[in-house]
């Protein structure tokens, strides 16, 4: 099963933008990107979902190069809130299975 | 997370027991995933079912561990002769379909702790 992966942690101060990028070198040729916020205790909250170039809702961006080999979440201006471990979904072209990346722990400073 | 629902939130078992975690899909979703966690990881594949048919079983241990999704009712994951090793939260999500731009949405689990 080809990895998924992103970095274990970031750490940022309220009001700065922050990027996660996630690597899916082996990504289904259908299937959509996923990324979703989990705090402790709780279950993954969906964010955003796109396929290609860049997808934008009220709470972050979403940029997909034309390789789709990688993606990366924006989430711009973030609170203290925003503290939260997030994680991107991608389909595997191999099995055709969908897996979950490693998770990046943010933490977000007043 | 409120539409996906899970029950019991937490569940104590005793070596040996049996665990039944149950997933009412939201309204309108007929593919349901399981997934395990453990602390401080990530989630981890298990099983998808759609009404009365298990499509996808790979992610889930051979032995004692079993799930269903009845034309009525939740889906159930069912662990039989829990050990120390189950012990981790479970996630159930549902979907409308699968593939495409249907995202899966979760509920907030079932944390099981084995005694």
């Amino acid at each position: 099963l080809a990895k998924t992966t992103q970095p274990i942690s970031m750490d940022s101060y309220e009001g700065q933008e922050v990027n996660i990028t996630c690597s899916h070198n082996n990504i289904a040729t259908n299937d959509y990107i996923t990324w979703y916020q989990q705090f402790p205790s709780q279950g993954p909250r969906f964010i955003i979902q796109g396929y290609k170039t860049k997808v934008t809702n009220e709470v972050a961006s979403l940029f997909i190069p034309a390789d789709r080999k990688s993606s990366t979440l924006s989430l711009p201006r973030v609170s203290l809130s925003d503290t939260a471990v997030y994680y991107c979904l991608v389909g595997d072209r191999d099995t055709d299975k969908l897996i979950f990346g490693t998770g990046t722990r943010l933490q977000v400073f007043p | 997370n409120a539409g996906v629902m899970q029950n019991p939130r937490h569940l104590v078992r005793r070596r040996g027991q049996e665990a039944r975690l149950r997933c009412s899909p939201m309204k309108g979703h007929s593919h349901v995933y399981w997934y395990r966690q453990l602390p401080e990881e990530g989630l981890k594949f298990m099983v998808y079912l759609q009404k009365e048919n298990i499509i996808d079983e790979s992610g889930m241990p051979k032995e004692r561990f079993s799930a269903e999704f009845p034309k009525e009712g939740p889906s159930i994951l069912r662990i039989q002769q829990v050990v120390r090793g189950d012990s981790a939260a479970y996630f159930c999500a549902s979907s409308p379909y699968t593939g495409g731009s249907q995202p899966q949405h979760f509920g907030d689990g079932t944390r099981l702790s084995i005694l």
